[in-house]
């Protein structure tokens, strides 16, 4: 799997966005962005996907750059519920995997202030 | 549908006890992973079942164990309990397209 660099922290005042930046500048043409949050002493929450194209759900939108090195996950109105630790993974999609295994690296903690 | 469920959510044992989590996953979903979590390791992948059979391994002593059911549930044992066991336990239930985690059993180990 990629190696992915996140900012260790981040700051942003609550009901602005919060935008977070991840390099992953080896990432093969196979791997998906995903990105996970988790907020202090709670299971992982998976946040939203992508391969290629820009993705939004209800919680927040994905930008991959063209050349798939970089991507940015946007909180758009940022709440204090919203502080979390980030993580930012890539790997193969979990349909053509041959294993489920994320790895995990320090993340970006989002301080939301008010 | 409902999430990963986790039991017990916390847990104290003593050092050289064993101590078994258990995990139930989503409906439908084959795969159940295990990690840990520690303040200084972060978290760490345990092993992975899929249809029963463990599919792929950390690097983690053989103390730690696992095993799935055929009803998808899943559960890990931890035999002669040393301080450093002391962690945050996650369960991931996988489907097609992603992993979605349980709240976690928290071991304190004394």
């Amino acid at each position: 799997d990629a190696k992915t660099t996140q900012p260790t922290s981040m700051d942003c005042a609550e009901g602005r966005a919060a935008n977070l930046p991840c390099n992953h500048s080896t990432i093969s043409g196979n791997e998906y962005v995903y990105w996970y949050r988790q907020i202090h002493s709670q299971g992982p929450q998976y946040i939203i996907h992508g391969l290629k194209n820009n993705e939004t759900n209800e919680m927040a939108s994905l930008i991959i750059t063209e050349d798939r090195k970089s991507s940015t996950l946007i909180l758009p109105h940022a709440t204090l519920r919203d502080t979390a630790v980030y993580y930012c993974i890539v790997r193969v999609g979990f349909s053509g995997g041959s294993n489920y295994k994320l790895t995990f690296g320090k993340g970006t903690l989002l301080t939301v202030n008010p | 549908k409902a999430g990963v469920t986790q039991t017990p959510r916390y847990l104290i044992k003593t050092r050289g006890q064993q101590v078994t989590l258990s995990c139930s996953p989503i409906s439908g979903h084959r795969s159940v992973s295990w990690y840990q979590q520690t303040p200084g390791q972060g978290l760490q992948f345990l092993f992975e079942y899929f249809s029963e059979t463990q599919r792929n391994k950390g690097n983690f002593p053989g103390r730690f164990s696992g095993r799935q059911f055929s009803n998808s549930r899943s559960e890990m044992n931890v035999s002669t309990l040393e301080l450093g066991d002391s962690a945050l336990y996650l369960c991931a239930s996988s489907g097609f397209e992603t992993q979605y985690f349980g709240p976690g059993t928290r071991l304190l180990v004394l």
